[in-house]
């Protein structure tokens, strides 16, 4: 089993569409918790970090369940530009990352 | 532009040669790591730097690769008797202190023979 499962999809949604994405991690020492998206043969970049609390940017929202270990982002009202792979990730001491293998998404017009 | 670089962004070498990857962090930042992405998988971690000591490598670093970082900027990372199975994307990141957001370079595409 690996460490960040995630739905791989490809979600395929239209414009405007929300969506949702989850992600489970297992081993309970993590420390911090990310997003990240990645283009086709791009680096990944920072989308936003994860708290207990939830948090907002835009029309991303993410949320962390410590005690389930489980990680969502959702997006409202999709645009085609994001279409993308999401990678969750984890952070585990001395900074190493762990990344699940990614969910597609597709928006169509 | 004062991001991360890494070259070649490109790499093609026939299995057995070695190939050297080179990553310009992030000036100000003291800590470079590595990760490997191949087709479908999200990047996994290969070892990392605190200015110049190499403080991990993952079991995934077998003994055909090396990473140095000498003076606490640029590294590289060396392959020896490459394999078509180390075919990936190479990629680096740095970050300012322990927790720091991680920054990824452009990545070198790997390809053997």
């Amino acid at each position: 089993r690996k460490e960040v499962e995630q739905d791989p999809g490809p979600f395929n949604v239209p414009e405007g569409a929300t969506v949702a994405f989850n992600c489970t991690y297992s081993n309970s020492a993590s420390q911090s918790f990310f997003w990240y998206r990645q283009d086709c043969r791009k680096e990944p970049k920072l989308l936003m970090s994860v708290y207990s609390s939830g948090n907002e940017d835009g029309r991303f929202t993410a949320q962390l369940n410590r005690a389930s270990q489980y990680i969502s982002l959702l997006i409202r009202d999709s645009k085609l530009s994001d279409s993308a792979t999401y990678l969750c990730v984890v952070n585990r001491i001395g900074n190493k990352l762990v990344f699940g293998a990614g969910t597609i998404l597709r928006v169509k017009s | 532009d004062t991001g991360v670089s890494q070259d070649p962004r490109h790499k093609i070498t026939k299995r057995g040669q070695n190939v050297t990857f080179r990553c310009d962090p992030i000036s100000e930042h003291n800590r470079l790591y590595w990760y490997r992405q191949t087709l479908g998988q999200g990047p996994e971690f290969l070892t990392y730097f605190q200015n110049e000591a190499q403080l991990e490598k993952s079991r995934l670093l077998s003994d055909r690769f090396s990473a140095e970082r000498p003076k606490g900027s640029f590294s590289t990372l060396e392959i020896q008797r490459t394999e078509q199975g180390d075919s990936a994307m190479y990629l680096c990141a740095s970050s300012f202190a322990e927790m720091g957001t991680q920054y990824f370079g452009p990545g070198t595409r790997l390809t053997v023979l």
